[in-house]
Parts: structure tokens; sequence; C-alpha cells
């Protein structure tokens, strides 16, 4: 089964230390992979995606992502947090199954940065 | 402003009463998508089209229908079928469903539901 796992349900850091986000994921083949982030009450907002290309993906607002095939891992970064990272982040898996292409969501890891 | 936009941002639904929540794209996406988010809990899937007047169920299609007579639009109805329809609902498009780039999902930004 497809499945994608985040090891931590929250993490807490300070503003201007590094952020660590862990996902690992299960697949059969070599699966697109995606960052979310969702603000209190927002819909989600794509932070970066893995399509087989390049193993390190840079997104949005500083956040990048490896993708490790040998750790089944895709885990998120970035080098110094600020205020306005607090929210909720959301690993994604895309996957064809049942005649379309789906995504499955890990179940979220919510962010606090404290100043 | 290209989006997609979701109403209302918050309803409150009766026992017994059937509530429709409206998503509107205007970018020219042919799929469009419904999920459902409960708390601590990543986005299940409840129905979705890959292009107008087709649509399929997801994971979590019981208690719920939807039409696609436009491309822009794709309202869910949560009905009275549905018995634990408080949740968080999301409506995302994309250019297609094909498993390349013109996958990528966007969001509206979402309908919170109530039972009163």
């Amino acid at each position: 089964a497809q499945s994608v796992t985040q090891l931590d349900s929250h993490v807490s850091v300070s503003e201007g230390t590094p952020v660590l986000l862990r996902c690992n994921y299960s697949s059969s083949y070599s699966p697109s992979l995606f960052w979310y982030v969702q603000h209190p009450n927002k819909g989600l907002q794509l932070l970066l995606k893995y399509t087989s290309a390049a193993t390190l993906v840079k997104g949005i607002n500083g956040f990048e992502a490896e993708f490790k095939k040998s750790e089944t891992s895709f885990h998120l970064t970035k080098p110094s947090a600020h205020m306005s990272d607090a929210a909720e982040y959301f690993c994604v898996v895309r996957l064809f199954s049942g005649g379309y292409n789906k995504l499955i969501f890990g179940a979220g890891t919510r962010l606090a940065v404290h100043p | 402003d290209g989006g997609i936009t979701q109403s209302p941002k918050y309803l409150f639904r009766k026992e017994g009463q059937n509530v429709t929540l409206s998503c509107e794209q205007n970018l020219n996406h042919d799929a469009m998508y419904w999920y459902r988010q409960d708390p601590g809990q990543g986005l299940r899937l409840i129905y979705y089209s890959q292009i107008v007047n087709d649509f399929q169920k997801g994971d979590i299609a019981e208690g719920y229908s939807v039409s696609r007579e436009k491309k822009e639009s794709f309202p869910l109805t949560v009905t009275s079928a549905q018995k634990n329809p408080t949740a968080f609902y999301l409506c995302a498009s994309s250019i297609d469903n094909s498993g390349g780039a013109k996958n990528i999902q966007y969001f509206g930004a979402g309908t919170r539901l109530s039972v009163l």
C-alpha cells in the first residue's frame, strides 16, 4: 500500500533557528512528492514539488526538500525560521490508482515558531 | 485575479437538511476535486472530476453528491445521509489529471461546515 508518514505531529523552534519537518513515504515506484503549507482556516499552498528531476528541490519562502530514495524520505528544511512560518505542513505523494492520479496526504506537522 | 473561490466560508446545517458548497475556478482547469479535512488528519478525497459532465467517487463519497455542468464550477452537496458532516471542506483544481507537471493541485480557502 502507498502511504505517507509525517514523523512529528508538532515541531517547535525559535525564530532564526533551522527547521526540519520529516516525511517518509512508501511506494512501489518512484513517486511525485509535494509539500503544502496551510495557515489557520486557509486553503493549502504549494511549497515545492519533486517529480523525478533534481533530488534537492527548492521551494518558496526559503524552504527546500531532498528526495532520498534509499531512505524513502522527503524531509522539508529551512535554514532560519521566521514567525510567519508558523502553520501546518503536509507531505503529499501522488500515485496512479483506480484509474486516476490521486494525492495521498500525511497527517500534517504543526510548526510553532517562538520569538 | 485567477484562482479558486469557495463559498460560503462558514456554513451551518440542521438535522435532515441538505446543504451545497460552492467552488468556482477561473484558471481554465479541466480537473477539479473536493476534499474533507478533519482535525489532526490529512485531507481525504470525496469526489473528483477530470472533465465537464464527468465525475468519480473518491475515498469517502458516501453522503455526498456533486455535479460538473460547467468547466469552472464543481458544487458539492452534503446530504442528510452524511451523519458526521462537521469538517473543513477544500476544493482544488489542476490543469488536468495527468501524471506530470500539469497535475499540480491548487486549493481554495475552504468552507467550514458545522451541524446545529
